[in-house]
């Protein structure tokens, strides 16, 4: 079965620019997360939805980024513009349907450096 | 608030020796816990998770862990620490308020020396 698949793997992009990151859940989950890896803060939680309708955005650090999951095989984050600062590495992670308590099932990671 | 306390960024032992990794949590309602292991260039995956029952958990690759209430704890163990080990391992917890989001403490690196 395929896993959590998220595109691009690595993003280099020059501050002020858009960039856009996707996720393709496993089929069947209906939760969906997004988190930022970075050395200095670790793993934040930035948003999560439930049955595609986000439900804390919390983490989501400025309007500058922005989340939406059109349907329940497709989430995008996207930030704009870029800034240094945003560099990072950013997972997306889904969990099964009624599995409330379960394990979070991770893709493998958009790096993104802005330069 | 609730949140998530991995003592120690960094642990490094010997191989063959005991695994240790602290994780204490704060939380007002009974959580759900979890380890997750990270390897390089790599997402994050389940090592092992309490939810209610048994106290005492196995997960994969020989780890175990303790729920124990009292103290909120959840401390990440293993007999022998294996090359293979090395890695950076994460603490987590599920609230059951505010939607089952899951939150992660800031990892600990673990180092095994030959």
């Amino acid at each position: 079965d395929a896993g959590v698949i998220q595109s691009p793997r690595h993003e280099v992009t020059e501050m002020g620019q858009e960039v856009t990151l996707r996720c393709k859940p496993i089929s069947g989950h209906n939760s969906l997360f997004w988190y930022r890896q970075t050395m200095m803060r670790g793993l934040e939680l930035l948003i999560y939805f439930n049955n595609n309708v986000p439900i804390d955005d919390s983490g989501m650090p400025e309007d500058r980024f922005s989340a939406k999951m059109p349907n329940a095989s497709f989430s995008t984050l996207k930030i704009q513009p870029s800034e240094p600062r945003d560099s990072a590495v950013y997972f997306c992670a889904s969990r099964p349907r009624g599995a409330n308590t379960g394990e979070l099932f991770f893709g493998e990671g958009s790096r993104l450096t802005v330069l | 608030a609730q949140s998530v306390t991995q003592l120690g960024s960094h642990v490094s032992v010997s191989e063959g020796a005991l695994v240790l990794l602290r994780c204490n949590y704060s939380s007002s309602v009974p959580p759900y816990l979890f380890w997750y292991v990270q390897y390089p260039n790599q997402g994050l995956q389940l090592l092992l998770k309490y939810t209610t029952g048994a106290t005492l958990v196995k997960g994969i690759n020989g780890f175990e862990a303790e729920f124990k209430k009292s103290e909120t704890s959840f401390h990440l163990t293993k007999p022998s620490a294996h090359m293979s080990d090395a890695a950076e391992y994460f603490c987590a917890v599920t609230l059951g308020t505010g939607g089952f989001k899951t939150i992660f403490g800031a990892g600990t690196r673990l180092f095994v020396k030959a």
